[in-house]
């Protein structure tokens, strides 16, 4: 079966600090992935989504990016974390020409 | 501008009753939608979907209604049990390519 993680499960970083967060996916092969924000109060935006190595597609202008380096590995990143960046950060899956998406436990992210 | 609209933010049920949520959408383009169960702290897990050639799909106590003319699906969930307390968010989808989720609605079951 398929399994996602993702780590860390919280983090506190200063304003101007570098971030990574990293989702895996385990049990299937060339997955799409992506990275969604939860803000408080308020619904899931997607951040970017991935249909193979190195292909990144960004929804919106911000102050993140993100990066495939393998089949199985989605990784989001910020050089210097602004405090609106702070949110519930998810991971999610699907299989490729399929609708499901299965989402990763979340990453709960303060920056203060 | 907001492509899927859940306009009621919560919703409280007594156990054994009937919950309905509600969502509505812009974009008559979609052709497939989903409904997601959401805990605190935890990620959204698939509860179940409809494809826009369909009017109704039933998974044990819950089903979901879409009437495209109106643009505006439901999900009933009958009976309702206090462990369905959760945030369920709608979503939609065009051509598989991306979700675009409503803002989500906090259903609470009272015992």
């Amino acid at each position: 079966s398929q399994t996602i993680h993702q780590w860390p499960a919280t983090l506190v970083q200063p304003v101007g600090s570098p971030l990574s967060l990293e989702c895996t996916v385990e049990g299937t092969s060339n997955p799409n992935l992506y990275w969604y924000r939860q803000a408080a109060g308020r619904g899931l935006q997607l951040l970017f989504y991935s249909v193979g190595i190195g292909q990144i597609s960004s929804e919106v202008p911000q102050n993140l990016s993100a990066s495939r380096p393998q089949d199985r590995q989605f990784i989001l990143s910020s050089k210097k974390l602004l405090l609106s960046d702070s949110g519930f950060y998810l991971c999610a899956w699907s299989m490729p020409l399929t609708y499901e998406q299965y989402f990763g436990p979340g990453t709960r992210l303060t920056v203060t | 501008d907001q492509q899927v609209k859940q306009n009621s933010p919560s919703l409280s049920v007594q156990e054994g009753r009937i919950s309905i949520l509600n969502c509505d959408y812009t974009n008559s383009m979609f052709d497939y939608f989903l409904w997601y169960k959401k805990y605190p702290a935890e990620g959204p897990t698939f509860l179940i979907s409809i494809s826009s050639i369909k009017d109704k799909n039933e998974d044990g106590r819950f089903t979901v209604f879409l009437n495209k003319s109106a643009k505006h699906l439901s999900l009933h969930i009958v009976p309702s049990q206090p462990g369905d307390s959760a945030v369920y968010f709608c979503a939609a989808s065009f051509r598989s390519e991306k979700l675009v989720f409503g803002k989500g609605m906090k259903l609470t079951v009272n015992p």
